[in-house]
């Protein structure tokens, strides 16, 4: 059961434009959102998160958007640059007993081409 | 300083054979995490060290034991492994431990493991 889903598994797109990443979840309990980016050989490394108390979040290049009534999120990156090409994955936040589980989609291949 | 480090990058053993993987962070945080991920697919979690004490086990066979010496410190000892279980092997750390100050995990580069 796919909780956290990417349903575009590569994204290419030119150097200077836009970039949009999309993501869906399933699980209503998820409060905290976060997006990753991954190198190849490297681990994933932390962009920018939204809590689900707010419907957007601004950091440089990357915004993230949340629609929680259609539990969707996405990544937009402007402008994009060769060095954004990885693979970018979206993950959701609960808190359980045990602690803070993330929970994450299946990745998108983002292609930044000159 | 943001840094996670993973010790070994590569580890190749056999199915009898016992390792183990270590991680390091220096960032005070009280919340670590190991995460596997095979190809293609995205990190699923096994285990979380809340202040040094294990919080969550995923329903992780046992053939993989956490150890937390201290707060700097998570190894994942390896004993007994099936080639199913080659994957890269991510540890992560946040801020917190049981009190969500901050939500954010910072990961290491992992450990690829071949198991053959």
């Amino acid at each position: 059961d796919q909780q956290v889903k990417q349903n575009s598994p590569s994204l290419s797109v030119q150097e200077g434009r836009i970039s949009i990443l999309n993501c869906d979840y399933t699980n209503s309990m998820f409060d905290y959102f976060l997006w990753y980016k991954k190198y190849p050989a490297e681990g994933p490394t932390f962009l920018i998160s939204i809590s689900s108390i707010k419907d957007k979040n601004e950091d440089g290049r990357f915004t993230v958007f949340l629609n929680k009534s259609a539990k969707h999120l996405s990544l937009h990156i402007v402008p994009s640059q060769p060095g954004d090409s990885a693979v970018y994955f979206c993950a959701a936040s609960r808190l359980t007993g045990g602690g803070n589980k993330l929970t994450f989609g299946t990745g998108t291949q983002l292609k930044v081409e000159l | 300083d943001t840094e996670v480090t993973q010790t070994p990058k590569h580890l190749v053993m056999g199915m009898t054979n016992k390792k183990s993987l270590k991680c390091e962070q220096h960032m005070g945080h009280r919340a670590m995490y190991w995460y596997k991920q095979k190809a293609k697919k995205p990190p699923e979690l096994m285990f979380v060290y809340s202040y040094e004490k294990l919080s969550i086990n995923e329903s992780v066979p046992s053939r993989f034991s956490p150890e937390c010496p201290n707060s700097s410190l998570l190894n994942l000892h390896l004993h007994a492994l099936q080639p199913e279980d080659s994957a890269l092997y991510l540890c992560a750390s946040s801020p917190s431990g049981g009190v969500r100050v901050n939500y954010e995990q910072y990961f290491g580069p992992g450990t690829r493991l071949t198991v053959t």
